[in-house]
């Protein structure tokens, strides 16, 4: 595997349901993003993580909940989730952190479709 | 709070034409800005980085340019295939990674 890999690709869950997305990168990378492509919006930054701590939290509600093990491994929890959340969520990783007036280059998985019923 | 709009939002035009892709962005105090492609239900492909000591990148029929003093960016794209039918992104990069909404392109053969 390279690159940055999402599993799964499609999901299909009811509102009561809990489920997992998981991102794996296999690029030596130090922080990681999680990202939701809703229809007719603009990707919108949710969390990032950086050295496995959460450095960012878009104002995201808890029904979303990430985790990151450990630098190459990033998940998105979630439970009781709405239609609404119905989306693209991609992940993305990048040799580090945006600071000191330098940023790096972000690598995007395929990201997962999700579909809330 | 940095926005970034992207003109036209749709766009349709006959193989071999010529096309620019149009990217502007509030706050000039970016670092990079990234064009992307993405396939419908796909994910990202980058197609084009500009640092922000650059003014333009080139890959390809492709070329990007950065004017970080007016705040845009344009995408060219030379000899268009239907090939190239997709939603093109672009993206400016400060302490966040700011997206535009898009420009979908269709090449019609």
């Amino acid at each position: 595997e390279t690159g940055v890999t999402q599993t799964p690709r499609h999901l299909v869950m009811g509102m009561t349901n809990k489920k997992s997305l998981k991102c794996e990168q296999h690029l030596g990378h130090n922080a990681m993003y999680w990202y939701k492509q809703s229809a007719k919006k603009p990707l919108e930054l949710m969390f990032v993580y950086n050295f496995k701590e959460q450095t960012e939290n878009n104002s995201v509600p808890s029904r979303f909940s990430p985790e990151c093990p450990n630098s190459s491994h990033l998940f998105l929890h979630l439970h009781t989730l709405q239609p609404e959340d119905s989306a693209l969520y991609l992940c993305a990783s990048s040799q580090g952190y945006p600071q000191g007036g330098y940023s790096y280059e972000q690598y995007f998985g395929p990201g997962t479709r999700l579909t809330v019923t | 709070k940095q926005e970034v709009t992207q003109i036209p939002a749709a766009l349709s035009v006959p193989e071999g034409e010529n096309l620019v892709l149009n990217c502007s962005f509030t706050d000039s105090a970016i670092y990079n800005l990234q064009w992307f492609r993405q396939d419908p239900g796909k994910g990202l492909t980058s197609l084009l980085l500009i640092q922000s000591s650059q003014r333009e990148q080139t890959s390809g029929r492709l070329n990007a340019s950065l004017d970080k003093s007016s705040g845009r960016s344009t995408l060219y794209i030379a000899a268009s295939q239907p090939g190239d039918s997709a939603t093109y992104l672009c993206a400016s990069y400060g302490n966040k990674l700011v997206f535009g909404a898009g420009t979908i392109l269709r090449v019609k053969s």
